[in-house]
């Protein structure tokens, strides 16, 4: 069965700092690859994806993240953080058949001014 | 445009209880899905649709039911309120294809006492 692990519960930085969100999934063929995020009282927005191509995808609001095949990672990543990227941060991996999701635990990011 | 709108924000409920909560969508998306939000657990999905007048069992189905009677309604129904059900509900619709994401409403936040 899928899975996704996002080791890190919680992680702060510093504003203007960099950022990298860790995911890991355990998947037996080639896996359809999410970023969510939710920010507090709201549902989920996606923040970028990946199926295929080009291993290093580009989201909205800045963010990016690299498919790792050998490392079975897609971490997320932003250079410079704002103090509005303060949210949960969400990883999912998709099914080979149809369009159900496994998501990770969830990071919680805590931005400091 | 509406999107996913879900429909009661909050509830609470006595044990032993009923409800029933409501997901619309507005953009023909076939598949439709429940999940529950709990802290440090991410999103588990409860059961999820793939068509008008089809419903399947995800991961944490039980003590749930669900009906999807027209294409953009899908309705989730506590027969006896728990207090384990006590969590955040989201609902998200999509199409059918796989690499297309999800599209999430923005909660309801059920307790139950």
């Amino acid at each position: 069965a899928q899975s996704v692990t996002q080791p890190d519960i919680h992680i702060t930085v510093s504003e203007g700092a960099s950022l990298e969100l860790r995911c890991n999934y355990s998947y037996g063929a080639t896996p359809y690859l999410f970023w969510y995020v939710q920010s507090p009282g709201q549902g989920l927005q996606l923040l970028l994806k990946y199926f295929s191509g080009d291993t290093l995808v580009q989201g909205i609001k800045g963010f990016e993240a690299e498919f790792k095949r050998s490392q079975s990672s897609f971490n997320l990543r932003k250079p410079s953080v704002h103090w509005s990227d303060a949210a949960e941060y969400f990883c999912a991996v998709g099914e080979t058949s149809g369009s159900r999701l496994t998501f990770g635990e969830g990071t919680q990011l805590t931005v400091n001014p | 445009n509406a999107g996913v709108t879900q429909t009661p924000k909050f509830r609470v409920l006595k044990t032993g209880q009923s409800m029933t909560l409501l997901c619309a969508q507005d953009m023909n998306h076939e598949y439709m899905y429940w999940y529950r939000q709990d802290p440090g657990m991410g999103l588990r999905l409860i059961h999820y649709s793939v068509g008008e007048g089809t419903t399947a069992k995800g991961e944490v189905p039980d003590g749930y039911n669900v009906s999807r009677l027209k294409k953009q309604n899908f309705l989730l129904g506590l027969e006896s309120a728990a207090p384990s059900q006590t969590s955040v509900y989201f609902c998200a619709s999509s199409t059918q294809d796989r690499v297309q994401p999800q599209h999430f409403g923005d909660g309801t936040r059920l307790s139950i006492l």
